[in-house]
């Protein structure tokens, strides 16, 4: 199947500060992207849905100031939590939907676990 | 408004035996059906996936689901469970006539097979 990278796998950052998290399509053009968050032992919450080249469509509730998504290339993505704070500690999950992937499924990335301390 | 329900948080399965995780679905028009499986700490894995056709879908790892449209449902099955499948499966739908590819998920069930 199609190959969506996510980076870092694990981060710690302090209370206050910014973090970027990478999401890139490997093997195929990624038209969407959808980001995800999941707490233990739950389903995943949509957070927004990115389209390439355009701002990202945020769900209800998701402070769109807070959680930056941009789509700047048809392979990456990026989630930038802004001012953290132990709240935002959470597992994020990005997944990519795009040609090549038969046009209908849609691939994951490994998450990336966020620790505010 | 799409919705998906995996009635089951937990299913136990002793090695060798079959498992069957349920999931029936609430859409407007004729969905795309997926199954993911997430192991610990990991993203979601891509199963099998219902578009047209067959209603009996096989997919990865020995598993299979079968559509059933007129109960609404995509149930996950598998002949003989291994010990190695114990992980958190998830249901998914999504629009057909959706250009934006939202996934609507199931809450998840815990699969634990037995040794």
């Amino acid at each position: 199947g199609a190959v969506v990278s996510q980076h870092p796998s694990w981060v710690i950052c302090k209370s206050g500060t910014s973090v970027k998290i990478e999401c890139r399509s490997l093997d195929f053009q990624a038209t969407t992207m959808f980001w995800y968050r999941q707490f233990p032992k739950q389903s995943l919450m949509l957070m927004a849905t990115s389209n390439e080249g355009s701002k990202a469509t945020y769900e209800q509730g998701v402070e769109k100031d807070k959680f930056l998504i941009n789509h700047a290339s048809l392979t990456l993505s990026t989630l930038t939590v802004t001012s953290a704070h132990p709240e935002d500690s959470s597992f994020y999950i990005c997944s990519a939907l795009g040609a090549g992937t038969g046009g209908n499924t849609i691939y994951f990335g490994e998450g990336s676990w966020l620790t505010v301390v | 408004a799409q919705s998906v329900a995996q009635p089951e948080d937990q299913v136990n399965v002793a090695e060798g035996n079959p498992l069957t995780v349920k999931c029936t679905y609430s859409v407007s028009g004729n969905p795309y059906l997926f199954w993911y499986v997430q192991y610990p700490n990991r993203g979601l894995q891509f199963l099998l996936k219902y578009i047209t056709g067959d209603n009996l879908v096989k997919g990865s790892y020995g598993f299979e689901a079968e559509f059933n449209k007129s109960q609404t449902s995509f149930h996950l099955k598998k002949p003989s469970a291994l010990v190695s499948d114990s992980a958190l499966y998830f249901c998914a739908v999504r629009d057909r006539g959706s250009t934006l590819g939202r996934l609507y998920f199931g809450r998840g069930t815990q699969l634990t097979v037995w040794p």
